[in-house]
């Protein structure tokens, strides 16, 4: 079964503009998180989306935002970027919300902003 | 706020050798306790998990010990191979929604 899979890899932007990554779960998953990871700071949550609806948002400003399409596939969207937006953005699954669902990783997407 | 906390960044241990990795937590709602490993370039991989009604889960040679009362869990890794060498990452979550903390990662290495 093919893992998640996170495009683009790799993304450079400047300061001010928007980006938007794409996150494509374990088939059979409806559960999609999307975490922020930087030097110091660990991974921090940014926000869930099951059934296409979103059901967790973490401590981040309006600028970040997400969506998940039918086929459980989700994009974040950083509007405005800042040079601290800069950080590896990462995407995990789970089968559902249960207590104890294994969430899967994919490899990310590491945003540099200038 | 940092919700989980991991103040070691780093471990060095000898191959054969036990590893301990540490991780304390401040929301006493937290209910279930996960370890992820990360190599560089990937994302984290689960590696073993545990519910508050416990208090050890042993999985091969990797033993995951949790205190509640101290709001403390830690990582065995008996023995240590060089093969283990990655940032590892506690993780937690309340029994609402899915939402999980994570810490800031130790990065262990494990020298031949």
């Amino acid at each position: 079964k093919a893992g998640v899979t996170q495009t683009p890899r790799y993304l450079i932007k400047t300061r001010g503009q928007q980006v938007t990554l794409s996150c494509s779960p374990i088939s059979g998953h409806r559960s999609v998180s999307w975490y922020q990871q930087t030097p110091g700071q660990g991974l921090q949550f940014l926000f869930e989306y099951f059934s296409e609806t979103q059901r967790n948002k973490g401590n981040f400003p309006g600028r970040f935002s997400g969506r998940q399409f039918s086929n459980s596939r989700s994009e974040m969207n950083v509007s405005t970027l800042e040079l601290g937006d800069s950080a590896l953005y990462l995407c995990a699954s789970s089968i559902s919300r249960g207590l104890g669902e294994t969430q899967y990783f994919g490899p990310g997407t590491r945003l540099l902003v200038l | 706020d940092q919700q989980v906390k991991q103040n070691s960044p780093s471990l060095s241990v000898q191959e054969g050798r036990i590893s301990i990795l540490n991780c304390d937590y401040t929301n006493s709602m937290f209910d279930y306790f996960l370890w992820y490993k990360k190599y560089p370039a990937e994302g984290p991989t689960f590696l073993i998990s545990i519910s508050s009604i416990k208090d050890k889960n042993e999985d091969g040679r990797f033993t995951v010990f949790l205190n509640k009362s101290a709001k403390h869990l830690s990582l065995h890794i008996v023995p240590s191979q060089p093969g283990d060498s990655a940032v590892y990452f506690c993780a937690a979550t309340p029994d609402t929604g899915n939402q999980f903390y994570f810490g800031t990662g130790t990065s262990l290495t494990v020298i031949p």
